[in-house]
């Protein structure tokens, strides 16, 4: 299984509601990752999470919440979102013991915030 | 600070050759990455250059110098599933291998 799933794929959300994402992959891959991305614009680097602990915070609002559970899943808890977090939100994992770090990339979940 | 610059569009016609461009300006450096993007879909990886010179991957091949800070993606014998977008990114030295993006390049692919 060399994929990375994402649900939902697409979520509409008033700015009051409280949702999550998620993520999964079972290749083995022990580093985990959240990217937004807005149209015409590279991924823009949320979190990291390595070996189940969170690595790297961009500085992210505290509005975006993050959760490993396991090697596997990844989470991404959103409440009280504003219109401008309306992006693709893209998973992505990798094996940290690789050369190249090829991260593997989910199909996104498109996100609007009313 | 640390910045990536890559064209931001590039035309071609099925069959030509095209090479995208990227130079770097980072604080630490492994290696440059090479990402295609089509619309609506995930990125998804392409080629990754550590060392001098040239790395070829089927119709792909990518470049580096790192003496210039330097790197391109080349295709070869274009086609019409080539136009997407290309984003060359580097892979920062320690801070657990992050990304830094380039802005990307959109590559349109013409009959």
């Amino acid at each position: 299984d060399t994929e990375v799933t994402q649900t939902p794929k697409h979520l509409v959300m008033g700015m009051t509601n409280k949702k999550s994402l998620k993520c999964e992959q079972h290749m083995g891959h022990r580093a985990m990752y959240w990217y937004k991305q807005k149209a015409k614009k590279p991924p823009e680097l949320m979190f990291v999470y390595s070996y189940e602990k969170l690595s790297i915070n961009e500085s992210v609002p505290s509005r975006f919440s993050p959760e490993c559970p396991n090697s596997s899943l990844l989470n991404l808890h959103l409440h009280a979102l504003q219109p401008e977090d309306s992006a693709l939100y893209l998973c992505a994992s990798s094996h940290p013991g690789t050369v190249n770090n090829e991260q593997f990339f989910g199909p996104g979940t498109r996100l609007t915030v009313l | 600070g640390q910045s990536l610059e890559q064209p931001s569009e590039v035309t071609a016609v099925e069959g030509a050759i095209v090479q995208i461009n990227c130079t770097y300006q980072t604080s630490g450096f492994y290696g440059l990455s090479w990402y295609q993007q089509h619309d609506g879909g995930a990125p998804t990886f392409l080629s990754y250059n550590a060392l001098d010179g040239l790395e070829e991957t089927g119709r792909f091949s990518s470049f580096l110098s790192r003496s210039d800070s330097y790197g391109y993606l080349l295709l070869q014998e274009l086609q019409m599933k080539d136009s997407a977008s290309y984003f060359c990114a580097v892979q920062n030295a320690g801070n657990n291998r992050k990304l830094i993006w380039g802005l990307g390049t959109s590559l349109a692919v013409n009959p």
